[in-house]
């Protein structure tokens, strides 16, 4: 059963490199987030959907892009990285309200 | 503006005995809380929530408990095993109209065998 997976678990940039972060969920949750954790932080949301087809902007979504074409895949589009996208990269998925995420073991982003 | 706080950034208890962590909040619209354990190099994974509606919640070890008036939830392990060492997020949400969740800063749990 494997839930939430995130690919890359690791990834160098230099800046102004674009990349794709891919998660996928097998769990056929409508519900999909995007989070970065900086250090000594909590999670900020960047991005999330609701359904195939639907996004929608969280607290920290400039410099990302997102797409949901399927229920299963929620990728993540850094356009121009730039050094304050360096972070751990979360993907969760969720049945919806009062219902907890499940989240992937992150992407752990550096931009130099 | 940080409309959930976690002001303790670590804990340190002995095994055995019981582990309080806080958190509060500034949103009087939340209504739904949780609480999520996290490992080195791994995903928060869930571990307890509550409805504003109920003012406590049990789950074996793990219980969380809501002051509405006061804004303020707590979780506490009981007794607390060294397996339990990790950061812990509280998290919040309105579930009216919305499907997002406010995170905690997060405070790091180190239980001492």
């Amino acid at each position: 059963n494997a839930g939430v997976t995130q690919t890359p678990k690791f990834r160098i940039l230099k800046i102004g490199q674009s990349m794709t972060l891919q998660c996928a969920q097998d769990m056929n949750h409508n519900y999909m987030y995007w989070y970065r954790q900086d250090p000594g932080m909590g999670l900020k949301l960047i991005y999330y959907s609701v359904g195939a087809g639907i996004t929608d902007k969280g607290e920290v979504p400039n410099g990302y892009n997102v797409s949901r074409s399927t229920t299963e895949d929620f990728p993540l589009r850094l356009e121009l990285a730039a050094p304050s996208q360096t972070s751990v990269y979360f993907c969760a998925s969720g049945q919806g309200l009062n219902q907890p995420q499940h989240f992937g073991d992150g992407t752990r982003l550096s931009i130099l | 503006d940080q409309q959930v706080k976690q002001n303790s950034p670590s804990l340190s208890v002995q095994e055995g005995r019981i582990s309080i962590l806080n958190c509060d909040y500034t949103n009087s619209m939340f209504d739904y809380f949780l609480w999520y354990k996290k490992y080195p190099a791994e995903g928060p994974t869930f571990l307890i929530s509550i409805s504003s509606i109920k003012d406590k919640n049990e789950d074996g070890r793990f219980t969380v408990f809501l002051n509405k008036s006061a804004k303020h939830l707590s979780l506490h392990i009981v007794p607390s095993q060294p397996g339990d060492s990790a950061v812990y997020f509280c998290a919040a949400s309105v579930t009216s109209g919305t499907y997002k969740y406010i995170f905690g800063t997060g405070t790091r749990l180190k239980v001492l065998a």
